[in-house]
């Protein structure tokens, strides 16, 4: 089973937005609607983010938000901060057999 | 609080195997699924495989067949991860993390394990 397909980086200035998009299969992303997002600070763990591709846990800024159109996820940060910058990863359902795959990963930048 | 603890970092020679703890606290142990995710230096993550603390069943990824066993001791809440085989490919970081939900096998990782370091070196 491949990764899902990020882009390796993307960037913003404080106060923009920025989206990251997650490309998978009908296999994965297209097909169940468990997609959830993570961010990773240098040297820490994953944070869940986003869940069931658009629900955020408790305690997640509303400026973070998910959305899924096709085989294509996607993570919307507003408002960038600077606490922002970090590593982002999706991460799909993909089958019994197969279960979880993740994206590679996006480096985001506050300029 | 909820959480995860794993066991500290590890040194192994190739072929050897390793086996990691992660003892959660501050929930019930049984209700909720657990992963196994994991790092290599500067790269991403990985899914490893999921075990039912309740009953035991576990499924793994395609990858870590036949080298993986997840296992997990409700007496002590404590769930284990023990790679077999081991090769210089596999020195990662090495994280538990707990699903979101309760008895849902479909779920996101919720809480995480601050995770351990495995180095396999000669």
């Amino acid at each position: 089973q491949s990764a899902l397909t990020q882009p390796r980086s993307v960037s913003g200035s404080p106060g923009q937005s920025v989206t990251i998009s997650c490309t998978g299969t009908s296999s994965d992303v297209g097909g169940y609607n468990y997609v959830s997002w993570y961010q990773q600070h240098p040297g820490k763990a994953p944070k869940l983010m986003i869940y069931d591709v658009s629900k955020r846990p408790s305690g997640v800024p509303d400026r973070f938000s998910g959305s899924k159109s096709g085989n294509t996820a996607s993570l919307t940060i507003s408002g960038l901060q600077a606490e922002d910058e970090a590593d982002y990863y999706c991460c799909s359902y993909a089958g019994s057999y197969t279960s979880w795959v993740f994206g590679g990963g996006t480096k985001l930048t506050v300029l | 609080q909820v959480q995860l603890v794993q066991s500290g970092a590890e040194v192994k020679k190739p072929g050897a195997s390793v086996k990691v703890s992660c003892k959660a606290s501050g929930y019930t142990f049984t209700s909720y699924y657990m992963h196994w995710v994991r790092q290599a230096p500067g790269q991403g993550l990985e899914w490893m495989g999921i075990i039912n603390p309740s009953g035991g069943s576990t499924s793994y990824a395609q990858k870590f067949q036949g080298r993986v066993t997840m296992t997990r001791d409700t007496s002590t809440s404590t769930v284990y991860m023990e790679l077999s085989s081991l090769r210089s490919e596999d020195t990662a970081v090495y994280y538990c993390a707990r699903a979101l939900r309760e008895y849902s096998g479909y779920d996101a990782f919720d809480i995480w394990g601050q995770g351990t370091m495995v180095t396999v070196s000669s």
